[in-house]
């Protein structure tokens, strides 16, 4: 699987988007991006996933650049309680069943 | 609510114990796994079974043992503990094997030896 970068924390204003970046140069063509949080040693949550094309949910926005090399998940209006670890991963989408390789994540800090 | 239930939330033993970890998948997925996170090694996969049997093997000890049972429930069994051993594991659970389909995680086991 991909290797991906993220920054290791970032701080959002109440009621602001948050943009969170992924790089992931490496990205093969059968590879999804995947983005998951993990709140206080809680088990991570799921958001969003994608291929090629921007994905919106009840939760977030997934923006793949063109060339994949590099995404963006966007909380729309981030509250206190999005305040966690995030978390992007690179995984392929066919063959084999494969398990999900976490980095560092981003500590997003949603401050009052 | 992810719907993988994992049981159970806290345990605390010695070390050279051995405790079994369970865990049950969402309602119609196939596939478990299981990840251990310790404060200086980060989420590491463990180990995955799909429909019964094992698919995929992480970086589990050799101490460390798992099945999933016909019913789908899944058990993590840890034998001769070592203070090492004392992170959060945690259950995840996907309607398939298939790399495409998210999974979903539990709440986690916090195991603690002492």
């Amino acid at each position: 699987d991909a290797k991906t970068t993220q920054p290791p924390s970032m701080d959002c204003a109440e009621g602001r988007a948050a943009n969170l970046p992924c790089n992931h140069s490496t990205i093969s063509g059968n590879e999804y991006v995947y983005w998951y949080r993990q709140i206080h040693s809680q088990g991570p949550q799921y958001i969003i996933h994608g291929l090629k094309n921007n994905e919106t949910n009840e939760m977030a926005s997934l923006i793949i650049t063109e060339d994949r090399k590099s995404s963006t998940l966007i909380l729309p209006h981030a509250t206190l309680r999005d305040t966690a670890v995030y978390y992007c991963i690179v995984r392929v989408f066919s063959g084999s069943a494969r398990q999900l390789t976490f980095g560092s994540g981003t500590q997003l800090t949603v401050l009052p | 609510d992810s719907g993988v239930t994992q049981t159970p939330k806290h345990l605390i033993t010695a070390t050279g114990q051995r405790v079994t970890l369970r865990c049950s998948p969402r309602s119609g997925d196939l596939s478990v796994y299981w990840y251990q996170q310790s404060l200086d090694q980060g989420l590491q996969f463990l180990i995955q079974y799909y429909n019964g049997e094992e698919r995929a093997k992480g970086n589990i000890l050799e101490r460390f043992s798992a099945q999933q049972f016909p019913d789908l429930h899944s058990e993590l069994n840890l034998s001769s503990l070592e203070l090492g051993d004392s992170a959060l594991y945690f259950c995840a659970s996907s309607s398939t094997g298939g790399a495409g389909q998210p999974q979903h995680f539990g709440d986690g086991t916090r195991l603690s030896i002492l």
